[in-house]
């Protein structure tokens, strides 16, 4: 089925262990980006893309990078994870154009310990 | 600052009655985008509606529609004939006005919606 495709569901990680979330989409979308969502926060960005080999800084990026090597896939990778990264971690793409919805993965519930 | 204000945390509504979700937002530029999406206790993130700022009817979407007040800068969601189904975490979200960067995309907080049967 064609949209946006997260990976894993599920994650439980050490304090200080490392870790790539999967992110692809079947779309040719232009545009990528990383949120995590928290209680009574809503979604703050992470990191975005607005095409293969363009990467930039969202609102909350520190302790988190990201790379984008084709236009299909975007991996967000936890360098060093501390409990503060404990969330739940969406990705979403969308064509560039404006007035277009975005289309979300089915999230990645993170728990550090 | 915040840009996106939504100041209901829950709401409850009798099902097959009218319910409206207050969205407020803070913007300076003239072109935007405004969002409602829903997130069902399964975690999901499915797009409601879409109003753009330029647009001069209100956005509609089978039950949903938008109520869109632009001096007001207010979005509220209007969801007709409450179902069970539409019990549900409802985000209200602006598009960063920044062709630069992208579709950007600012979230509110959020609205709990709980219809009742």
């Amino acid at each position: 089925n064609a949209g946006v495709t997260q990976t894993p569901k599920f994650q439980v990680l050490k304090t200080g262990q490392s870790m790539t979330l999967q992110c692809a989409q079947d779309m040719n979308h232009e545009y990528m980006s990383w949120y995590r969502q928290d209680p009574g926060m809503g979604l703050r960005l992470i990191h975005y893309s607005v095409g293969a080999g363009i990467t930039d800084q969202g609102e909350v990026p520190n302790g988190y990078n990201v790379s984008r090597s084709t236009t299909e896939d975007f991996p967000l990778r936890l360098l060093s994870a501390a409990p503060s990264q404990t969330s739940v971690y969406f990705c979403a793409s969308s064509y560039s154009g404006t007035g277009v919805g975005y289309t979300f993965g089915s999230g990645t519930r993170l728990t550090v310990v | 600052a915040q840009k996106i204000t939504q100041t209901q945390p829950g709401m409850f509504v009798q099902e097959k009655e009218a319910v409206t979700l207050d969205c407020t937002y803070d913007t300076s530029d003239q072109s935007y985008g405004l969002f409602w999406y829903k997130q069902p206790s399964s975690g999901e993130m499915i797009f409601l509606i879409y109003q753009g700022s330029y647009d001069e009817q209100n956005a509609t979407e089978g039950r949903y529609s938008l109520n869109f007040q632009k001096a007001r800068k207010s979005a509220n969601l209007v969801i007709s004939a409450s179902q069970l189904g539409d019990s549900a975490m409802y985000f209200c979200a602006m598009r960063e006005p920044s062709m630069e960067y992208g579709n950007k995309l600012v979230f509110g907080a959020g609205t709990i919606l709980r219809v009742k049967s």
